[in-house]
């Protein structure tokens, strides 16, 4: 039980790239979720998915796209990357009953 | 919009000593709490959630406490050690899917041996 995985750990990218950030969980949970952790603003949920097929912006959506492939795996794509999306993105898998969430190890992207 | 508040941002004790972290929040309308601890570099391990309904939750060393009515949780560790070392998160959740965490900004925690 591997709980929730994410790929990669570390990312470099030059302004104007593009990237998928991969997760998964291995919970059976129907809801996910993607944050980010800047220093001093704590974590600010991204995007959120439910369930399977539906996804819904969160605080701060603006230069994210993101897919639910199937009940385990949620993806981030930014599809520019911006010197301010520059952060460790975490990813969530949440139970519901009791409610609480799993976190992911993150992946630490820089933007150059 | 909840609101969470740490205290201390940062402390500093001698291996052994018994501690306390302080979470405050805005918004009583919660559904539980949840204490996470962070080490550097590395992502959130969930130490305790407590529901609304219960005071307490116990796991080994740590005690975490709720009194929902006044916005606070308290988060104990007995006889620290360094590998206690690292960020305590505490976040209050409305319990719904489709609402985020609302976390505080941590506090730093460091263990002397």
């Amino acid at each position: 039980n591997a709980g929730v995985t994410q790929t990669p750990k570390f990312q470099v990218l030059k302004t104007g790239q593009s990237m998928t950030l991969q997760c998964a969980q291995d919970m059976n949970h129907n809801s996910m979720y993607w944050y980010r952790q800047d220093p001093g603003m704590g974590l600010r949920l991204i995007y959120y998915s439910a369930s399977e097929g539906t996804t819904d912006k969160g605080e701060v959506p603006n230069g994210y796209n993101v897919s639910r492939l199937n009940k385990r795996e949620f993806s981030l794509r930014l599809e520019s990357a911006a010197p301010s999306q520059t952060s460790v993105y975490f990813c969530a898998s949440i139970r519901l009953s009791p409610y609480e969430q799993y976190f992911g190890p993150g992946t630490r992207l820089t933007v150059t | 919009k909840q609101e969470v508040t740490q205290i201390p941002a940062a402390l500093s004790v001698p291996e052994g000593e018994n501690l306390v972290l302080n979470c405050s929040f805005t918004d009583s309308a919660i559904y539980n709490l949840q204490w996470f601890r962070q080490d550097p570099g590395k992502g959130l391990t969930s130490l305790l959630l407590i529901q609304s309904s219960q005071r307490e939750q116990t796991s080994g060393r740590l005690n975490a406490s709720l009194d929902k009515s006044s916005g606070r949780s308290t988060l104990y560790i007995a006889a620290s050690q360094p590998g206690d070392s690292a960020t305590y998160l505490c976040a209050p959740s409305e319990g719904q899917a489709g609402t985020a965490l609302i976390f505080g900004k941590g506090t730093t925690l460091s263990v002397s041996s």
